[in-house]
């Protein structure tokens, strides 16, 4: 079954702390994963996207195939950093369409 | 334009009661999805609409009835909801060309709480 696993609700670090919230998947296909992001409120966007291999705010991520894991890095948090995060999977539908899978999502405290 | 716009913004209705929640985007996207969230879990899919199409109905009672009038807009209708049904409806929609990244555009959500 396609599952998207993050395994840590809450993560507290420290300002300039380094920072990874950890994403694994299973799908049986070629995954197209994301990672986004909702601030206090504000909507669900998008943080980044591993096909575009960019840093959005410092983040990276890297798909790992080998271990099935896309977890989201940033070397130094910083407290704007604080939100709630949320990796995803993008899947085909069975009678067509695409759809995105999420995790169950990280709250991601940066304490000053 | 670069908004998923939805109304009504929060929502109260009686478990007799017919409403309807709207959607609208002017990105030129052919994709658009309801999604509903619960405190403290993620967005579960619902429905989506490629092309003005249904292509994906989560296994979603049949109490919240889907509408796709046109490209631009996306309806979801509700009638004889439970309380349990409240919850944040999320509208998203998204280019829907299934490569290099189908980013999803969500809408701030509607409110519902069903008494």
């Amino acid at each position: 079954a396609q599952r998207v696993t993050q395994p840590e609700k809450l993560l507290s670090v420290f300002k300039g702390a380094p920072v990874e919230l950890k994403c694994n998947y299973s799908y049986s296909g070629s995954p197209e994963l994301f990672w986004y992001v909702q601030y206090s409120r504000q909507r669900l966007q998008l943080l980044l996207r591993h096909i575009s291999r960019e840093s959005i705010k410092g983040f990276t991520a890297d798909l790992n195939k080998g271990e099935t894991s896309f977890h989201l890095k940033k070397p130094f948090a910083q407290e704007e950093d604080s939100a709630m995060y949320y990796c995803a999977l993008l899947q085909g539908g069975d009678t067509g369409g695409f759809k995105t899978i999420f995790g169950a999502g990280t709250r991601l405290f940066v304490k000053a | 334009d670069t908004e998923v716009t939805q109304t009504p913004k929060h929502l109260v209705m009686g478990m007799t009661n017919k409403k309807s929640l709207k959607c609208e985007q002017h990105m030129g996207h052919r994709a658009m999805y309801w999604y509903k969230q619960k405190a403290k879990k993620p967005p579960e899919l619902m429905f989506v609409y490629s092309y003005e199409k249904l292509s994906i109905n989560e296994s979603v009672p049949s109490r919240f009835s889907p509408e796709c009038p046109n490209s631009s807009l996306l309806n979801l209708h509700l009638h004889a909801l439970q309380p349990e049904d409240s919850a944040l409806y999320l509208c998203a929609s998204s280019q829907d060309r299934g490569t290099a990244g189908n980013t999803i555009y969500f809408g701030e959500g509607s409110w519902l709480t069903v008494v």
